[in-house]
């Protein structure tokens, strides 16, 4: 199985600051990569498909980036509401899809 | 408006056995694989199962291989999972997701149901 590490594990940050989610995949995954932004109680919401196209409605501050093994999710300026747990997913290795381990980003 | 509601989630003894439901709405429900992904309680997402658009092919994580059986019903708009000899460790929030598949196999899930929880414990 493919392993999806994200670092960090947890990040704190303030309202207007740029952040970055790094994911790292044990194995290439060309751009076969999604994010999800997930809140308390709430389903994970698909913000990055193919490691950089932007989700339909998704805010135009987030951003992703990578290929191969390495891969980044950017909120450029973040905002009240981006305060959440994000995932990385590999959509390479078909049909054992797994996700990384979280990032729980916190307000400073 | 896309939506996916999933029913069934209980307390069950190890060992039970329990079928989750899926409800779709708003799209074209016999175009897409479907998947179940799960979520152990404050932990990360597991993806567990998929079905193709027909029916016709499923697969299956090695951690529910042989106990769990994933089925669809186009006529009702339905996906099913079937979960039997359950354990402690299948605990976790069910979702059903609707696969968007590139090339047959690259999928990633849009959107999410609100998910049903499985209990498992004696």
């Amino acid at each position: 199985d493919i392993q999806m590490t994200q670092s960090p594990s947890s990040v704190s940050a303030s309202v207007g600051d740029r952040v970055t989610i790094t994911c790292r995949a044990s194995q290439g995954i060309s751009s076969w990569l999604a994010w999800y932004q997930q809140k308390p109680g709430k389903a994970p919401k698909l913000l990055i498909y193919a490691a950089s196209s932007l989700q339909s409605g998704v805010p135009s501050r987030f951003s992703g980036s990578g290929s191969g093994t390495d891969f980044t999710l950017t909120i450029s300026s973040l905002q009240p509401e981006d305060f959440a747990t994000y995932y990385c997913q590999q959509a390479n290795s078909f049909p054992l899809y797994t996700f990384g381990q979280g990032t729980k980003l916190e307000i400073k | 408006e896309v939506q996916l509601v999933e029913s069934g989630g209980v307390v069950v003894q190890p060992g039970g056995s329990l079928r989750l439901s899926c409800a779709a709405s708003g799209f074209t429900f016999d175009d897409y694989t479907m998947h179940w992904v799960r979520q152990a309680p404050g932990k990360g997402l597991e993806w567990v199962s998929l079905i193709s658009w027909d029916g016709g092919s499923t697969y299956y994580a090695d951690s529910v291989k042989g106990r769990f059986t994933i089925s669809r019903d186009n006529s009702k708009n339905s996906l099913y999972l079937q979960m039997n000899s359950l354990r402690t460790e299948d605990t976790a929030l069910y979702y059903c997701a609707k696969g968007v598949t590139y090339g047959s196999v690259h999928s990633w899930f849009d959107p999410w149901g609100q998910g049903t929880l499985v209990t498992v414990s004696s």
